[in-house]
């Protein structure tokens, strides 16, 4: 089975620009969740999508939002880009049920 | 106080040492708990997942889990260079929303 896939894997960006990342999840998988990484933060979470719903949320600002498509591909938006969004983006699928998570390799956003 | 509580390291052994690395959380509710382990500019990769309480061993990983006390471990046996990497622990209760700790920078020296 493949893995779950983002894109894109790098991306530089000014202040206040937008960016949208993209997840595919693992075949078979209805969740996916989005983490933001940073070397001071760690692994925080944003939001869970499954079945096209949001199910979960973290504790980040309106700016972050999301959404899953039928075929449970997942797209995460920032708007009006901060210089502390800079970050890795990693998305995780599982079956829904939540035994466990499989991470991509995460988008590098940078923003100048 | 943070759900969860991981000693952040760095962490020097020498080859072929056994590495013990833990984590403690606050929240009762947790039943699922894994270890994941992440390279340089990449993403988590699991390693260990444990429902509950008891061992799970798995080649050279060993994790424990110690919901009395709070508390899971995971164990490398003769520990590789290879291995050196950040570790991550996670655990999730009923909400499918997971928790993971801060990780520890493992390094061990050839």
């Amino acid at each position: 089975k493949a893995g779950v896939t983002q894109t894109p894997r790098y991306l530089i960006k000014t202040r206040g620009q937008q960016v949208t990342l993209s997840c595919s999840p693992i075949s078979g998988h209805r969740s996916v969740s989005w983490y933001q990484q940073t070397p001071g933060q760690g692994l925080q979470f944003l939001f869970e999508y499954f079945s096209e719903t949001q199910r979960n949320k973290g504790n980040f600002p309106g700016r972050f939002s999301g959404r899953q498509f039928s075929n449970s591909r997942s797209e995460m938006n920032v708007s009006t880009l901060e210089l502390g969004d800079s970050a890795l983006y990693l998305c995780a699928s599982n079956t829904g049920q939540g035994e466990t998570q499989y991470f991509g390799p995460g988008t590098r956003l940078l923003v100048l | 106080q943070k759900e969860v509580e991981q000693d952040p390291g760095p962490l020097s052994v020498p080859e072929g040492a056994i590495v013990s690395l833990n984590c403690t959380y606050s929240n009762s509710a947790f039943q699922y708990f894994m270890w994941y382990r992440q390279y340089s500019r990449k993403g988590p990769e699991l390693l260990m997942y444990t429902y509950s309480s008891g061992n799970k061993e798995d080649g050279r990983f060993t994790a424990q889990v110690d919901k009395s006390s709070k508390y899971i471990s995971l164990f490398i046996r003769d520990s590789q260079p290879s291995d050196s990497a950040t570790y991550l622990c996670a655990m999730r209760g009923g909400t499918y929303k997971y928790i993971f700790g801060t990780g520890t920078r493992l390094k061990v020296l050839a």
